[in-house]
């Protein structure tokens, strides 16, 4: 069975200071997709990134910037120089690589930014 | 490009009645996802259509049920509502991955049910 575990439920930051937020996933896939997505006071989930199991190097966009570590099965995101804007709770999710995309989510981690 | 929009935005429904919720897809898409979000918790897989089948479900009872029309949008419908289906409900939409590399789920706002 698939599971997410983001051990972080709340983290409060001060404005540019870089944040780091965990995720550990757990599947028996050999092939699968890790994704992170952002939850505003609005309720959308706005898509971050995707990365497929095989494709183990890190991505920087912007500020944002994840490290895949598949030996320790963890997907870290970490964002530079905070703002408030960056306020919301982070999901982290997983799914298998073929078929349908069935996303197993984390509990989230919410992210507080303050001036 | 239209993004996923969802209605209502807000429901409140009394236990034991019975609830439709709405969902387009994003154009493009022919994947249609539902998830329920409890407070403080992360979205829960309920099902997924596509081309108008169901072709997966998570762990909900079967008075949880979907439809997915010819232009890709789709309806949820809840019977017999207990106190605990209060949640968050979001569509996603989406190409499956046998379609090229398929793409990441999009979601709607969602609506936000409240059984007293």
């Amino acid at each position: 069975a698939q599971k997410v575990t983001q051990a972080q439920t709340e983290i409060s930051v001060v404005e540019k200071e870089d944040v780091t937020l965990d995720c550990v996933y757990e599947t028996r896939d050999t092939t699968y997709y890790l994704f992170w997505y952002k939850q505003p006071p609005s309720g959308e989930l706005v898509f971050l990134i995707r990365r497929n199991s095989f494709d183990e190097q890190n991505e920087i966009s912007g500020r944002y910037s994840w490290n895949f570590q598949k030996s320790t099965s963890s997907f870290n995101f970490t964002i530079t120089a905070s703002q408030v804007v960056d306020s919301a709770v982070y999901f982290c999710a997983l799914s298998e690589a073929e078929g349908f995309q069935k996303l197993v989510f984390g509990t989230g981690t919410r992210l507080l930014v303050s001036p | 490009e239209t993004g996923v929009t969802q209605s209502p935005t807000h429901l409140i429904k009394t236990r034991g009645q019975q609830v439709t919720l709405r969902c387009s897809s994003q154009s493009g898409h022919n994947t249609v996802s539902w998830y329920q979000q409890a407070l403080g918790q992360g979205p829960q897989f309920i099902f997924q259509y596509y081309r108008e089948e169901e072709n997966g479900r998570g762990n909900f009872p079967p008075r949880f049920s979907g439809l997915q029309f010819p232009n890709y949008s789709s309806e949820l419908n809840v019977n017999a509502l207990e106190l605990d289906d209060s949640a968050l409900y979001l569509c996603a939409s989406s190409l499956p991955y046998s379609e090229g590399q398929g793409s990441p789920l999009h979601f709607g706002n969602g609506t936000r049910l409240t059984v007293t």
